[in-house]
């Protein structure tokens, strides 16, 4: 079965500053999706950023990019030039690609607080 | 709009009176799944859906039953519900298709919030 570890419950970081989130995961496939996710106090779960794990390029969605290491299953994410709004609970999630795989593995979370 | 749709948003209801937790989305996925949110332990699936007759347990599907007749809709039933399903539960979709370009990624309903006394 999958892991998926979150090491940081709770972490800070000044507005305009660069924080980064890490996660690590335990798998003996190899295709597969990570995620992050982000979960604001309205609750709603918004993603975002994936990563293909046949892609060797590093995912980037504006100030948001990953460092993914597939053989040291490590997928962290960095927040660049933090803002108010970053501020929220963030989740890394596995998925297997093969078809007949339904499960998908949250990590347990990682609170961010953003200080103005 | 794209969305997924859960209802109730809110419960309160009493240990054994049986509830259902309806889910729908408009995307046409064929996946569909369930999960909880507890403090400390993230999301843990309960029941997933591959399509439409086909479901299967997740990690805690333990006092829940689910079923797929069409494939808009995913109902999370508990039968006799007990004060440990007091929980925020996620409903999510995906496009998940042979030959397809899948993305693997979740489309989320906006929570329900069960409080069973």
């Amino acid at each position: 079965a999958q892991t998926v570890t979150q090491s940081q419950p709770e972490m800070s970081v000044q507005e305009a500053e660069t924080v980064t989130l890490s996660c690590t995961y335990d798998t003996s496939e190899s295709d597969y999706y990570l995620f992050w996710y982000k979960q604001p106090p309205s609750r709603q779960m918004i993603l975002v950023i994936r990563q293909e794990a046949y892609k060797q390029q590093n995912a980037t969605e504006n100030r948001f990019s990953v460092n993914f290491q597939k053989a040291a299953k490590s997928f962290s994410l960095k927040i660049s030039d933090s803002q108010l709004g970053d501020a929220a609970m963030y989740f890394c999630a596995y998925r297997s690609a093969y078809r007949s795989a339904g499960k998908s593995t949250f990590g347990d979370g990682t609170t961010l607080t953003v200080k103005p | 709009e794209a969305q997924v749709t859960q209802n109730p948003r809110y419960l309160i209801t009493v240990t054994g009176k049986k509830l259902t937790v309806t889910c729908s989305q408009n995307m046409n996925h064929e996946y569909m799944s369930w999960y909880r949110q507890d403090p400390g332990l993230g999301l843990r699936q309960i029941y997933y859906s591959m399509n439409v007759e086909v479901t299967d347990k997740g990690d805690v599907p333990e006092g829940y039953k689910v079923s797929r007749k069409e494939k808009r809709n995913f109902p999370l039933i508990l039968e006799s519900p007990s004060p440990n399903q007091t929980s925020l539960y996620f409903c999510a979709s995906s496009l998940w298709s042979a030959g397809g370009t899948n993305t693997g990624e979740l489309f989320f309903g906006e929570g329900s919030r069960l409080t069973v006394l």
